[in-house]
């Protein structure tokens, strides 16, 4: 199996900070990586597929970047709802697997 | 707009089989272009992928749960299952149903989830 393995596990920030979230797989996975977000109590939400495009619907202050084995989310200029758990999931083998989580928390 | 909706009992006694059915619309289980997955998430933990269906008729499996998943699709009724034979608290988990595209591997939707717990 492909290990994800996301840093920092959580994290505090403010509104209007710029957020980045690392993602590094166990072996190459190209860039067969994508992020979601999820709230409490409700299901994943696509953010980012295909390492770097943006779902449709998703803001324009998400974007995603890497190849290979290391991948970054970057939230620039949070906004309260961003507040969230965001993982990331390749998409390169079966079985899929995720990262950790990392918790984005309010400073 | 394609919406996924999960159903089944929310308590399951211990050594005995979870089943649960995810029924879809605005799209179709019988379609060539999506993988028709189950993923889990244990309270307060992270997600697990169980498995999917494709509706040639191949499925692929998590290893570490091969041995006790069955995942099914039922296009007369629009409709996947998912079952879960000799199940322990370990498996107490919210299941969500989801959709991953074959055009970019990707979980583009998802349903709202559902709490199965195992107790006696």
């Amino acid at each position: 199996d492909i290990q994800m393995t996301q840093f920092p596990s959580s994290l505090s920030a403010s509104v209007g900070d710029i957020v980045t979230i690392t993602c590094r797989a166990s072996q190459s996975i190209s860039t067969y990586l994508n992020w979601y977000q999820q709230k409490p109590g409700k299901a994943p939400k696509l953010l980012v597929y295909a390492a770097s495009s943006l779902q449709s619907g998703v803001p324009s202050r998400f974007s995603g970047s890497g190849s290979g084995t290391d991948f970054t989310l970057t939230i620039s200029s949070l906004q309260p709802e961003d507040f969230a758990t965001y993982y990331c999931q390749q998409s390169y083998s079966p079985p899929r697997t995720f990262g950790q989580g990392t918790k984005l928390e309010i400073k | 707009q394609v919406q996924l909706q999960e159903s089944g009992p929310g308590l399951v006694k211990p050594s005995e089989t979870l089943t649960l059915t995810c029924s879809v619309s605005g799209g179709s289980v019988g379609s060539d272009n999506y993988y028709w997955s189950w993923i889990r998430q244990p309270p307060g933990k992270g997600l697990e992928w169980i498995g999917y269906f494709y509706y040639s008729g191949n499925s692929n499996y998590n290893p570490s749960l091969k041995s006790r998943v069955t995942i099914s699709v039922d296009t007369s009724k629009n409709q996947f299952s998912l079952k879960l034979s000799s199940v322990t608290a370990a498996d107490t988990a919210v299941y969500y149903c989801a959709r991953e595209r074959r055009d970019g591997y990707k979980f583009d939707y998802w349903g709202q989830g559902t709490l199965v717990t195992v107790s006696s």
